[in-house]
């Protein structure tokens, strides 16, 4: 079993619809939760980070953490299709640490 | 903007030869850097951490003799592919944290091996 599991998709939501994608976790171990965005033969980019439960919130972007059931959210409101990409969640034990990701889940916003 | 950057973004060699790739940390330092490597439609896999002023720890299965990590100053580490071949070929990536909760990835290094 994977440390990790994030579903892959695809999934496709129609342009203006709220994109939900989410992981869960084995080792409550993790402390640092961040999501990424990659686009096809790019780097990762960073999208939210969080450390404790709860909600972060930043422009179209919310970030959920529940310790403890080992859960992890990411919410997009107004998709747009440029938000067509892969989104990947990642995870680290200590500040500054490796990262853990999950497989990535391919979001395709139709126009 | 970009926070780190890698050089070069794509690179062709011929089998048997070696290849050097950059990653610098534009406006932080990082004495903790780490190399990914990416196959298509996969995530992430990491190859190693890279640690300023002592030796690079690397994952279990990365083989330390061919892919050389040298963390060279406080905002540059560089890894070196040594006698690729074209299964090397892959697309490799390095990351930094700025902060305890950020941590910032370049754009990515395409390395084919003919």
């Amino acid at each position: 079993q994977k440390e990790v599991e994030q579903d892959p998709g695809p999934l496709s939501v129609p342009e203006g619809a709220i994109v939900s994608l989410n992981c869960t976790y084995s080792n409550s171990a993790f402390q640092y939760f961040m999501w990424y965005r990659q686009y096809s033969r790019k780097g990762p980019e960073l999208l939210m980070y969080t450390y404790s439960s709860g909600n972060k919130e930043d422009g179209r972007f919310t970030a959920q953490v529940d310790k403890s059931s080992k859960y992890i959210s990411l919410f997009i409101r107004d998709s747009q299709p440029s938000d067509s990409a892969t989104y990947l969640c990642a995870m680290s034990k200590a500040a500054g640490n490796k990262l853990t990701f999950g497989g990535g889940t391919r979001v395709l916003v139709k126009p | 903007g970009a926070v780190v950057s890698q050089h070069p973004s794509w690179v062709i060699c011929k089998s048997g030869t070696s290849v050097k790739i950059e990653c610098r940390s534009l406006d932080f330092q990082a004495t903790t850097m780490f190399w990914y490597r990416q196959f298509p439609k996969q995530s992430l896999m990491l190859m190693a951490t890279s640690n300023e002023g002592s030796k690079a720890t690397y994952e279990q299965g990365v083989e330390k003799d061919k892919f050389l990590i040298n963390h060279a100053s406080l905002t540059l580490s560089t890894l070196t592919v040594t006698s690729a071949h074209p299964e090397d070929s892959s697309f490799y990536i390095c990351s930094a944290p700025r902060t305890d909760y950020e941590q910032y990835f370049g754009p990515g290094t395409r390395l084919t091996v003919t």
